[in-house]
C-alpha cells in the first residue's frame, strides 16, 4: 500500500498570503496524484488532478507541482474563504490511499 | 451535468448489512467504472471499492478492510450503483460517497450516512 505523508498537519494563515502544503509518497506514482479542498460540513472537491492540471472551475490561486514521490499544493494570495481541510490522493496503484489531511485555518 | 445521489444509510447494529444505492445522471451509466469512498466522522478519506464497466467485466475491486464484506454491484439499466454491506463493524461508521471512475474522484455526491451501533 502507498503511504501518502502530507505536511504540515494544521496551518494558520493571514489573508494574501502564500500557503504551500506538501505530500510525499512511499513510493513513485508518477503524476497520479490529486488534491481536494473540503469546506467544513461539505462534499470534498477537486482542485488538481494529475499532480499539475488545474480542474475546471478552480480559482487559478491554486496549483500543483511534482511527480515520483513529491508534490506541493500551492495557494497564492489566500483568500478567507479557501479556508478547509486539503487531501491528496493517488490512483497509481490499488489500494488507492489518500493523505491524512492539512487543516488551513485563516488568521 | 453529472448528478450522483446516495442513499439508503441509517442507524444499524453490528453485525447487520445495510444496501446502499448511487443513482447518476449526466452521463453515460454504463460507459463507466463505479467507485465508492468513505469518510468517517472527524476523519480522513478512504477508498472503499469500484466495479468496472460491463466492457472491462464488470469485476471488482476492495480495500483490505471491506473485502469479503461488502459488495459492488450495478444496474446499467437503472443508472444506479450498489453497496451492499454485510456483518457491519462500528469502524464501518461513515458518510458513504460514489462517483464515476477510478481515477479522480469528480463529482462528490452530498453522501449517505451509516452509523453502526447498538
Amino acid at each position: 500500500e502507498i503511504v501518502l505523508t502530507q505536511s504540515p498537519d494544521f496551518q494558520s494563515v493571514t489573508p494574501k498570503e502564500k500557503v504551500t502544503i506538501t505530500c510525499r509518497a512511499s513510493q513513485s506514482i508518477g503524476s497520479s496524484l490529486h488534491w481536494y479542498q473540503q469546506k467544513p460540513d461539505q462534499s470534498p472537491k477537486l482542485l488538481i488532478k494529475y499532480a499539475s492540471q488545474s480542474f475546471s472551475g478552480v480559482p487559478s490561486r491554486f496549483s500543483g507541482s511534482g511527480s515520483g514521490t513529491d508534490f506541493t499544493l500551492t495557494i497564492n494570495s489566500l483568500e478567507a474563504e479557501d479556508a478547509a481541510t486539503y487531501y491528496c490522493h493517488q490512483s497509481s496503484s490499488l489500494p488507492q490511499t489518500f493523505g491524512q489531511g492539512t487543516k488551513v485555518e485563516i488568521k | 451535468e453529472v448528478q450522483l445521489v446516495e442513499s439508503g444509510g441509517g442507524l444499524v447494529q453490528p453485525g447487520r448489512s445495510l444496501r446502499l444505492s448511487c443513482t447518476a445522471s449526466g452521463f453515460t451509466f454504463g460507459d463507466y467504472a463505479m467507485s465508492w469512498f468513505r469518510q468517517a466522522p472527524g476523519k480522513g478519506l478512504e477508498w472503499v471499492g469500484f466495479i468496472r464497466s460491463k466492457a472491462y467485466g464488470g469485476t471488482t475491486e476492495y480495500a483490505a478492510s471491506v473485502k469479503g464484506r461488502f459488495t459492488i454491484s450495478r444496474d446499467d439499466s437503472k443508472s444506479i450503483a450498489y453497496l451492499q454491506m454485510n456483518s457491519l463493524k462500528t469502524e464501518d461508521t461513515a458518510v458513504y460517497y460514489c462517483t464515476p471512475g477510478v481515477v479522480t474522484v469528480d463529482p462528490w455526491g452530498q453522501g449517505t450516512l451509516v452509523t453502526v451501533s447498538s
